[in-house]
């Protein structure tokens, strides 16, 4: 079993829907949520981070953690065509020998159509 | 702005050559890693560097091999390239303790071994 799960999608939604994007995770020690954005031809770009449980808010786009279900969601607002992208999930463990290395999900593809 | 660049965009080697694919990053960063991105695998950590001539195993590192014999230059090495390790690599680099910050990613090298 991966530590880390993502819906695969892709998800294709019309313009101005709200997306849900979930990951679960089966490793306790993760304290650091992330979510990843990646265009096609390029390298992924930190989108959101979230420390521990609870919510984030930026503009269109909200995380959420719940570490009691070990399930993490990102959630984009009316949604954009240039919000089409493949989205990753990733955690990581606090301090210690961790070095900041990542546990990612598979990613899902979004695309948002006029 | 950090900046993360990879040696080549495209490669196409043959099976049994020796490649090498070269990372520098502009941030004084400490932590640089190496990835494959593989469609429904996501992201898996091949090798990091959390040093000068520091090195550590990720998820998958048979095959595979890595130099850092600068802060910023990370080399990861195909000591005889096979098939299956066709694919997207992409190298990333991190501040020491600061997780929240995420890690900065290059544009990536498609891989083609025949």
């Amino acid at each position: 079993q991966k530590e880390v799960e993502q819906d695969p999608g892709p998800l294709s939604v019309p313009e101005g829907a709200i997306v849900s994007l979930n990951c679960t995770y089966s490793n306790s020690a993760f304290q650091y949520f992330m979510w990843y954005r990646q265009y096609s031809r390029k390298g992924p770009e930190l989108l959101m981070y979230t420390y521990s449980s609870g919510n984030k808010e930026d503009g269109r786009f909200t995380a959420q953690v719940d570490k009691s279900s070990k399930y993490i969601s990102l959630f984009i607002r009316d949604s954009q065509p240039s919000d089409s992208a493949t989205y990753l999930c990733a955690m990581s463990r606090a301090g210690g020998t961790s070095y900041g290395k990542l546990t990612f999900g598979q990613g899902t593809i979004l695309t948002v159509h006029p | 702005d950090v900046k993360v660049t990879q040696s080549s965009r495209y490669l196409v080697k043959r099976t049994g050559e020796k490649v090498f694919l070269e990372c520098v990053q502009d941030m004084d960063h400490e932590n640089m890693f190496w990835y494959r991105q593989d469609p429904g695998l996501g992201l898996r950590l091949i090798y990091f560097s959390y040093d000068v001539k520091m090195k550590e195993k990720g998820d998958i590192p048979e095959g595979y091999s890595v130099s850092r014999e600068k802060k910023e230059r990370f080399s990861l090495i195909l000591e005889s390239a096979s098939t299956n390790q066709t694919s997207m690599y992409l190298c990333a680099s991190s501040l020491l303790g600061r997780i929240y910050e995420g890690q900065y990613f290059g544009p990536g090298t498609r891989l083609t071994v025949t």
